[in-house]
């Protein structure tokens, strides 16, 4: 079965440097989504994504975060310069549609750990 | 936006005890409501969703219920066992344009052998 995958596992930065959390959604999926979970709490929606441009964002996606779809399987979160309150498991998603009953696929999760 | 609150936090159950979680939601437009599995250290994965023009629904020993009028939907799962030891969350979308879900804070199950 196909599935989401995400890299690195585990990210380790330093506060004010920049991250770039890639994953590759399934193939045949046309919606990209990002997420966050900080430990112990629920998952947050950052971020869809669809037809090359953002279709919706959260109040935490702000102008430190960007997506991109850089080729034709990546889809990529970059932190523009990071701050201890990022540090989080941060999961990808994609779905093959959209709407009622589209279910979202997650990948594994990126763990970033900002010091 | 949508509020979802989800009870209880923690449920501890001996093995083949039925467990239930409550969930409800704030923005009666929501119509689809998925529930996720996430076992320590791994994704969330979608165990059932029920869409607001149902009910219940059943998956063998998991079933949700949905009172839309209450604004409240509940997982059931029947003869635990422990490997259904996770979390679990809740969540609470509008269809139409991306469906974003709004999740639950999640109840950590634990099923005691």
């Amino acid at each position: 079965e196909p599935e989401v995958t995400q890299t690195p596992s585990h990210q380790v930065t330093q506060m004010g440097q920049e991250v770039i959390l890639r994953c590759v959604p399934i193939s045949n999926h046309l919606y990209f989504y990002w997420y966050r979970q900080i430990l112990g709490q629920k998952v947050e929606f950052l971020v869809s994504f669809y037809n090359n441009e953002i279709s919706e964002k959260s109040e935490i996606f702000d102008d430190q975060f960007s997506v991109e779809r850089p080729d034709g399987s990546n889809f990529t979160l970059k932190i523009r310069s990071t701050k201890l309150e990022d540090s989080a498991m941060y999961f990808c998603a994609s779905s093959e549609a959209v709407g009622q009953g589209s279910e979202q696929y997650f990948g594994p999760g990126t763990r970033l750990t900002v010091t | 936006g949508e509020n979802v609150e989800q009870h209880p936090s923690t449920l501890s159950v001996q093995e083949g005890d039925s467990a239930v979680i409550k969930c409800t939601y704030s923005d009666s437009a929501s119509n689809y409501f998925p529930w996720y599995k996430q076992e320590l250290g791994k994704r969330p994965q979608l165990i059932i969703d029920i869409r607001s023009n149902v009910g219940e629904k059943k998956d063998q020993r998991i079933a949700v219920t949905l009172n839309k009028t209450a604004k409240h939907f509940s997982l059931h799962i029947t003869e635990t066992q422990p490997e259904d030891s996770a979390v679990y969350f809740c969540a609470a979308s509008i269809s139409g344009g991306s469906y974003i879900p709004t999740f639950g804070r999640g109840t950590s199950l634990i099923v005691h052998p």
